[in-house]
């Protein structure tokens, strides 16, 4: 049963430090979104690759955050340096071609919390 | 440009009964209509959507939604709440590209 999976689940690191999220894409998706949830903001936008280019990121803050494909099956988001404000779940998600009239396929989320 | 709006971030209905939440779009196309449902530590997964075939889409779990043109509704009701339909419930929007847009969410609590 395909999935989207995510890692690390959980991190828990120090501000200043540098954050690695990681994403498997379900095989054959073209189509990859990066979201983040706070009780305070509800599920944002920060960015989605079509093809592994990035086509869209303009909801995710540009000094710190940076988005990759650096493959079909690996979709990265890091963080740097962290912050307190960046404690959030992270899903990726995934899609075929033409994802607007179809399913994205959420991962299990990674929970990040900065100290 | 889309939007949806959930009317209500919290819901409760006691076990057994009727279950409604409630989601407005705005479209400037025909849109393509989905609800998503999260459960505790999980991701969001598909309910159902409505892509412009029947005006009422059934769903997993019992779910259904009628989309309604004139009212720019797209709301979702189950006949019956069970224990387990407690989660977080988000209604999202597409214009048929790649951009979604998703409710703020509403959280239905069920009362035994």
């Amino acid at each position: 049963d395909a999935r989207v999976t995510q890692t690390p689940r959980h991190k828990v690191t120090e501000m200043g430090q540098e954050v690695t999220m990681r994403c498997q894409p379900i095989l054959g998706h073209n189509t990859v979104f990066w979201y983040r949830q706070t009780m305070m903001q509800g599920l944002e936008l920060l960015a989605y690759f079509r093809n592994r280019a990035p086509l869209d990121d303009s909801g995710m803050p540009k000094d710190r955050f940076s988005a990759e494909m650096p493959d079909a099956t690996l979709a990265t988001l890091k963080i740097q340096p962290s912050e307190p404000r960046d404690s959030a779940v992270y899903f990726c998600a995934s899609g075929p071609l033409w994802v607007g009239a179809n399913e994205q396929f959420f991962g299990p989320g990674t929970r990040l919390t900065v100290l | 440009a889309q939007s949806v709006t959930q009317l209500g971030s919290h819901v409760s209905v006691s076990e057994g009964a009727l279950v409604l939440l409630r989601c407005n779009y705005s479209s400037s196309v025909p849109p393509y209509l989905f609800w998503y449902v999260q459960y505790p530590n999980q991701g969001l997964q598909l309910l159902l959507k409505y892509t412009s075939a029947a005006t009422l889409v059934k769903g997993i779990n019992g779910f259904e939604a009628e989309f309604k043109k004139s009212e720019t509704s797209f709301h979702l009701t189950k006949p019956s709440a069970h224990m387990s339909d407690a989660a977080e419930y988000f209604c999202a929007v597409s214009d048929g590209g790649n951009q979604f847009y998703f409710g703020t969410g509403t959280s239905l609590t069920v009362i035994p």
